[in-house]
């Protein structure tokens, strides 16, 4: 089956570092995105990961091993802005087209 | 970058009723594109698959003569909630992703809110 799990909630102080973590368990793997969503709106792409290592994209990083089948995004010098959920999707499927979202983590940026 | 329209933003209908939502890819051909639920606190839920020129593929648990979905062309899909009821009130959203490059990410529309009376 498929399993992708997040911690449910997070809170950290403006200006400070915060890493959400991601485990997964899919039948298969060809890709996993992180996505940042606001309250009510859709969500948006943040950074994308197919093979080992950190991919870095300004103030936001990620990281995959495969072998562990771990995740994690990296939030620097958090901005109140950055209030927001952050869902984990791993593309699996047939063609690797398919999404699995992981529930996502509320992340709170206190001043 | 690539831009997926959706509209309606927000319906609020009263029971009964069918409402269609739509779902575009503004500046790409999207042979498939994906519709997703998400309740209040939790995660997006796929519904289906929409496929340009064929059937959609649903997820188990979905109705295919609630949810209709039509991929009339490369960039509109389109949704059709029939005789909805309260407990169809949610959040949908649809995506897309550029046919030609496997490793592009998803891009979704701003999501329509329904809301059933």
């Amino acid at each position: 089956g498929q399993n992708i799990d997040q911690p449910t909630e997070m809170t950290a102080t403006e200006g400070a570092i915060v890493q959400i973590n991601c485990t997964y368990q899919t039948s298969g793997f060809n890709g996993l995105f992180w996505y940042q969503q606001h309250a009510g709106e859709a969500p948006t792409f943040l950074s994308y990961n197919v093979l080992d290592g950190l991919e870095e994209k300004g103030r936001f990083s990620s990281f995959l091993s495969r072998s562990k089948g771990y995740s994690y995004l990296l939030l620097k010098e958090l901005q109140m802005k950055d209030s927001a959920s952050y869902l984990c999707a791993v593309r699996d499927g047939v063609y690797g087209q398919n999404f699995v979202f992981g529930p996502g983590t509320r992340l709170s940026v206190l001043p | 970058g690539a831009v997926v329209s959706q509209h309606p933003s927000r319906v609020i209908c009263k029971s009964g009723t069918s409402v269609k939502i739509e779902c575009r890819s503004l500046d790409f051909q999207a042979t498939t594109m994906f519709w997703y639920r998400q309740f209040p606190k939790q995660s997006l839920m796929l519904m289906a698959t929409s496929n340009e020129g064929s059937k959609a593929t649903y997820e188990q648990g979905v109705e295919k003569d609630k949810f209709l979905i039509n991929h009339a062309s490369l960039t509109l899909s389109t949704l059709t909630v029939t005789s909805a009821h309260p407990e169809d009130s949610s959040f949908y959203i649809c995506s897309a992703r550029e046919s030609t490059d496997s490793n592009q990410p998803q891009h979704f529309g701003d999501g329509t809110r329904l809301s059933i009376l």
